[in-house]
This record gives C-alpha cells, structure tokens and sequence, in this order.
C-alpha cells in the first residue's frame, strides 16, 4: 500500500508557482521523500528527494515540515510544459530493499 | 552520460503468447528495478537485480521472471500473456553512489 497521500489534481496558472503537498504521516526516521514526474506515457522522471531538511535544486524546492509527516513541492515558475503527474514516494528501507511504493499521484494542469 | 534504455518500445502480442523485455541501465549502474504500469493500479513494482542477482520481488505470478547479465543490462520475460498484462513496462536504474532511480522510456505491451 502506498504510504503517501496526495491531491488527485490540481490546476496553476502559467508563470506563477506551483505548490504540491504531499501527506506521509507514517514515514520512518530513515526514509526519504521522492518526487518524481511523469509527463504523458513516458517513463518517470526524478525531480529531487530529501530526508528532513529543505532541498532546492534546478527543477524545484522541497519544503519538508519539522514532523516530517508532510512535504510541498515548489515548482517556482510553473510553465505548461510542467503539465504532468507528480508524484510523491517514500523510499522503504536503505540496502536491500530499495523499492519505490507510488501511490496516483497529482495530476497537475498548467493553464496559460 | 546515456540515460536508460528499453526496448522494443511497443509491443502487440496475443492471448497465451509469451514476451522478452529488454533494459539497458546508464552506464555504471548495477542495480535494475522493473514496474509495471497500468491506469487503475498505478506503478507496481515487480523486482529488482543487482550485480546478476535478484535483490527484491514484488507481488507478481510466477509468469514474470527476470534476469541480469554480467554488463547490467536486463530483461524480463511474461510468459502465457493475458489481457491483464497489457501495460506499460517501466525499467529503472541506481548507481552505488546514489539511490535514486533513473527511469526509461518504458515498453508498452498490449495483449490482444
């Protein structure tokens, strides 16, 4: 079972920021939050992860609370091309077992 | 630095036929993990090598099996298809200094 929760959609306007939440109230101390993307049938692409503190990269921005039971994704200035499927990923245990549980993600609409 | 590669990318197959999928990873990276894509469940993950191994399983029949050559590269092979297992067959890859997994463009198998 998926351990994250997420909006089904979303909507944004062109140019202005984008901000995903993500729930995952059940995350364990050595787990990781994923974000990746998935843009029409193509394969899923990763856009950034973290453990507890904010990460920034040249995609986006991961705001992950204090608690670690939620995160947003920022994407600063969202263009249509942003248009896709996000979705949020708790990585289960380090080592041997390394698999991605996905839930369904956010469908997000970047609207001129 | 290539990205990861499948092959074929479409594939149309009929009832009861059997079917090899082929992953190349980017280069360095010994670990491949299979996910198996389909609308209503999302991605499922199906298994994971490593260096010829198989790390990891998910929740699949026996019908899907898998293997890892000495170069990395994968395939995994369905065997007696059915209408079921018309989806879209993602291949990732990890390298050892990172967990992060790097997505192909998937094959997308439809069973007739």
């Amino acid at each position: 079972d998926a351990k994250t929760t997420q909006p089904p959609s979303m909507d944004c306007a062109e140019g202005r920021a984008a901000n995903l939440p993500c729930n995952h109230s059940t995350i364990s101390g050595n787990e990781y939050v994923y974000w990746y993307r998935q843009i029409h049938s193509q394969g899923p692409q990763y856009i950034i992860h973290g453990l507890k503190n904010n990460e920034t990269n040249e995609m986006a921005s991961l705001i992950i609370t204090e608690d670690r039971k939620s995160s947003t994704l920022i994407l600063p200035h969202a263009t249509l091309r942003d248009t896709a499927v996000y979705y949020c990923i708790v990585r289960t245990n380090a080592g041997n077992n390394r698999k991605l549980i996905w839930g369904l993600g956010t469908s997000l609409a970047v609207n001129p | 630095k290539a990205g990861v590669t499948q092959t074929p990318r479409y594939l149309i197959k009929t009832r009861g036929q059997q079917v090899t999928l082929s992953c190349s990873p980017i280069s360095g990276h010994r670990s491949v993990s299979w996910y198996q894509q389909t609308p209503g469940q999302g991605l499922q993950f199906l298994f994971e090598y490593f260096s010829e191994t198989q790390r990891n399983k998910g929740n699949f029949p026996g019908r899907f099996s898998g293997r890892q050559f000495s170069n990395s590269r994968s395939e995994m092979n369905v065997s007696t298809l059915e209408l079921g297992d018309s989806a879209l067959y993602l291949c990732a890859s990890t390298g050892q200094d990172t967990d992060t997994q790097y997505f192909g463009p998937g094959t997308r198998l439809t069973v007739l």
